[in-house]
């Protein structure tokens, strides 16, 4: 668990700006995950990384941007044109190592103002 | 379309009390199925899963495939199992890659 960072804990962010959460994993796990947690709306699933250089959207994509330009990082964008940004934001990873059992971090709090 | 279903949102038990939390799901593949917990203040963290057929804190389920349910249980509920549960499923996707599809969570309160 703990090889998973994500950062910063706490942001706020101004409507209409773009805002980057950041995930970094030492676990040497090939998939990475973002998933938004809401109120009594469990877990959605955002993007996807099976390898580096290659995502996939997941269930919740809009407004969204990711890249993973390392096996370690995993960023999230949150653009403007995400109409409800305020959440609780999980990054997960996985990998044959662990085998195949899904690590979250600990999360990050955004709240537009 | 892949789905995972958990009916309660909230389950409230005393302690010592017997406890179910249930979980449906619906998938054309093979299903592989989890349970995941979060704690107060704590990350989100694996529970069991069906293919180990562990016995984790006391918690138990099985995977019935007729009734495509993955019910979580344990005999006798603890303060400390205060906690939302997740179910969750994995899911291969058309290009080969997996992901985990939750159902929206449980939150459990054991009183004493």
């Amino acid at each position: 668990d703990g090889g998973i960072t994500q950062s910063p804990k706490y942001l706020f962010r101004k409507e209409g700006q773009n805002v980057t959460l950041s995930c970094e994993q030492n676990l040497n796990h090939d998939a990475m995950y973002w998933y938004r947690q809401d109120p009594g709306q469990g877990l959605r699933l955002i993007y996807y990384s099976q390898i580096v250089n290659d995502f996939q959207k997941g269930d919740i994509a809009e407004g969204y941007s990711v890249s993973r330009e390392k096996k370690e990082s995993f960023p999230l964008t949150v653009t403007s044109a995400q109409k409800n940004p305020t959440a609780f934001y999980l990054c997960a990873t996985t990998g044959t190592a662990s085998g195949n059992t899904i690590y979250f971090g600990e999360g990050s709090w955004l709240t537009v103002v | 379309a892949q789905r995972v279903t958990q009916p309660e949102k909230l389950l409230s038990v005393f302690k010592g009390a017997p406890v179910e939390l249930k979980c449906n799901y619906s998938y054309s593949g093979s299903p592989e199925l989890f349970w995941y917990v979060q704690y107060s203040r704590q990350r989100l963290q694996l529970l069991l899963r069906h293919i180990s057929r562990e016995s984790i804190k006391g918690f138990t389920a099985d995977l019935n495939k007729g009734e495509t349910s993955f019910h979580l249980k344990k005999p006798f509920a603890q303060e400390e199992d205060s906690a939302m549960y997740y179910c969750a499923l994995s899911v291969r996707t058309q290009g080969g890659s997996e992901k985990l599809v939750f159902g929206k969570g449980t939150k459990l309160t054991v009183n004493p």
